[in-house]
């Protein structure tokens, strides 16, 4: 069984500082690591995406990946309260093809 | 552009029941996947489409089904509805391969 481990929070930031969100996953041959973020109620909207190990920014967003260490990050910084949601951590394990693997998600907070 | 339409936002059924969900995916895009989510599992994975073919398959029962048509948009079914149906539904679309996916708004979906 092919897994996405997330710390499931909540995570409590206040405005402006940095939150740090972490994943990991099980399978090494993975090509593609994603990062949704979904308010209450609401479908998960594509934060950021990372095929390659090192840093992708992109804004507030970074995120991180380490295929040997197999874990990928996403560092928000000058956090706001409109960041306030749950952020998923995807895998595609599906090689060339989609198959998604979702880790449960963390809820963020940030405090005004 | 338009984003990835789903309909209907809202359903309501009796167990024993079937239904049909209809996904319209974003110009361009040929690759359609289909997700549950649900309190307790977070989203998991149904099915992918690409150029009318199914590529993937999540560890679904056979009760739910899907098909793509030749202008990529989707339909998936689930027949003989149970309680445990209860969710809701997610279709994601995007350009092919690993290229990121964006979801639409979803069809939540009651089994009474």
């Amino acid at each position: 069984q092919k897994e996405v481990e997330q710390n499931s929070g909540p995570l409590s930031v206040p405005e402006g500082a940095i939150a740090s969100l972490n994943c990991t996953y099980s399978d090494r041959g993975s090509q593609s690591f994603f990062w949704y973020r979904q308010y209450s109620g609401k479908s998960p909207e594509l934060i950021m995406f990372i095929y390659s190990n090192g840093d992708k920014e992109d804004g507030r967003f970074t995120a991180q990946l380490n295929k040997a260490s197999q874990y990928v990050s996403l560092l928000i910084r000058d956090s706001q309260p409109s960041d306030s949601a749950t952020y998923l951590c995807a895998v595609n394990y599906g090689g060339s093809n989609y198959k998604l693997t979702f880790g449960k998600g963390t809820l963020l907070t940030v405090n005004p | 552009k338009a984003g990835v339409t789903q309909t209907p936002r809202y359903l309501i059924k009796t167990r024993g029941q079937q239904v049909t969900l209809s996904c319209s995916p974003i110009s361009g895009h040929r690759s359609v996947s289909w997700y549950q989510q649900t309190p307790g599992q977070g989203l998991q994975f149904l099915f992918e489409y690409f150029s009318e073919t199914q590529r993937n398959k999540g560890n679904f029962p056979g009760r739910f089904s899907g098909r793509q048509f030749s202008n990529s948009r989707s339909e998936m079914n689930v027949s003989t509805l149970e309680l445990g149906d209860s969710a809701l539904y997610l279709c994601a679309s995007s350009l092919g391969s690993n290229q990121p996916q964006h979801f639409g708004d979803g069809t939540r979906l009651s089994i009474l």
